[in-house]
C-alpha cells in the first residue's frame, strides 16, 4: 500500500511570502501525483497533475515538482495571498491498482 | 457547468436506517470513485468503477454497496447505517483508470449517523 505523508500539518505565513509544501510517498512506482486545494466545508479542487515522466508542472503562482527516486513532491506557492488560505492535499497514484492515495493535508493560513 | 454532482449535500440518519448517495458526472469519464474523508485519516477509497458495468472494492468497503447505473451515474448505498459511517463522502471521476488522468471531485455529502 502506498503511504503518503504531508508535513507540516499546519502552516501560517505572512502575506507575500514564498512557501513550500511537502509531500512524501513510500512507493516510488507511481504513475502520477496530484495536488488539490480544499476550502473548509467544500470539495477538492485539482491544482496540478504531474505525470511520472515529468519533473514539474506550473500554473500561475504554483509550481509542483516530483522526485520519484526520493519519494517526494513539493508545491511551491509564490507571493502568497490571504485567498491562498486552505488545506492542500497531495495524492499519489500507483502503477498497479486504480486509486490515488491521499495525504492528510497541510492547512495553510496566509496572514494579511 | 460541467463536473461531478452529488446529492444530497447533508443528511442525518438514525442507526439502522438505509440511504443512497447519488453521484453523476457529465464529462464522459470512464472511471468513478467513492471516497470518505475523516479527520486525521485523509481520504480513503470505498469503491470504484473502472468502467461502465464494473465495480471493485477499495480500502474500506464494509457496510457499503455501489451501483454503476450507466456511464454517468455511480451511487453508494448504506444498507444499515452505523455511527462509524459518520463522515464526508466524496464522489470523483477520471477519464481513465490509470496513467494519464487525474481526478475531478464533487462537492461532497456530509453524513451524520446518530
Amino acid at each position: 500500500k502506498q503511504e503518503v505523508t504531508q508535513i507540516p500539518a499546519a502552516l501560517s505565513v505572512p502575506e507575500g511570502e514564498n512557501l513550500v509544501l511537502n509531500c512524501s510517498f513510500t512507493d516510488s512506482a507511481i504513475y502520477n501525483l496530484q495536488w488539490f486545494r480544499q476550502d473548509p466545508g467544500k470539495g477538492l479542487t485539482s491544482l496540478l497533475l504531474i505525470q511520472s515522466s515529468q519533473r514539474e508542472q506550473t500554473s500561475g503562482r504554483l509550481n509542483a515538482s516530483l522526485d520519484k527516486s526520493s519519494g517526494r513532491s513539493t508545491l511551491y506557492i509564490a507571493a502568497s495571498q490571504p485567498g491562498d488560505s486552505a488545506t492542500y492535499l497531495c495524492a499519489a497514484g500507483r502503477l498497479t491498482g486504480n486509486q490515488f492515495y491521499f495525504g492528510t493535508g497541510t492547512s495553510l493560513t496566509v496572514i494579511p | 457547468n460541467a463536473g461531478v454532482t452529488q446529492t444530497p449535500k447533508f443528511q442525518v440518519l438514525k442507526t439502522g436506517q438505509s440511504m443512497t448517495l447519488q453521484c453523476a458526472q457529465d464529462m464522459n469519464h470512464n472511471s468513478m470513485y467513492w471516497y470518505r474523508q475523516d479527520p486525521g485519516m485523509g481520504l480513503r477509497l470505498i469503491y470504484y468503477s473502472a468502467s461502465e458495468g464494473t465495480t471493485d472494492k477499495g480500502e474500506v468497503p464494509n457496510g457499503y454497496n455501489v451501483s454503476r447505473l450507466n456511464k454517468r451515474e455511480f451511487s453508494l448505498r448504506l444498507e444499515s447505517a452505523a455511527p462509524s459511517q459518520t463522515s464526508v463522502y466524496f464522489c470523483a471521476s477520471s477519464e481513465g483508470a490509470r496513467y494519464l488522468y487525474g481526478y475531478t471531485f464533487g462537492s461532497g455529502t456530509r453524513l451524520t449517523v446518530v
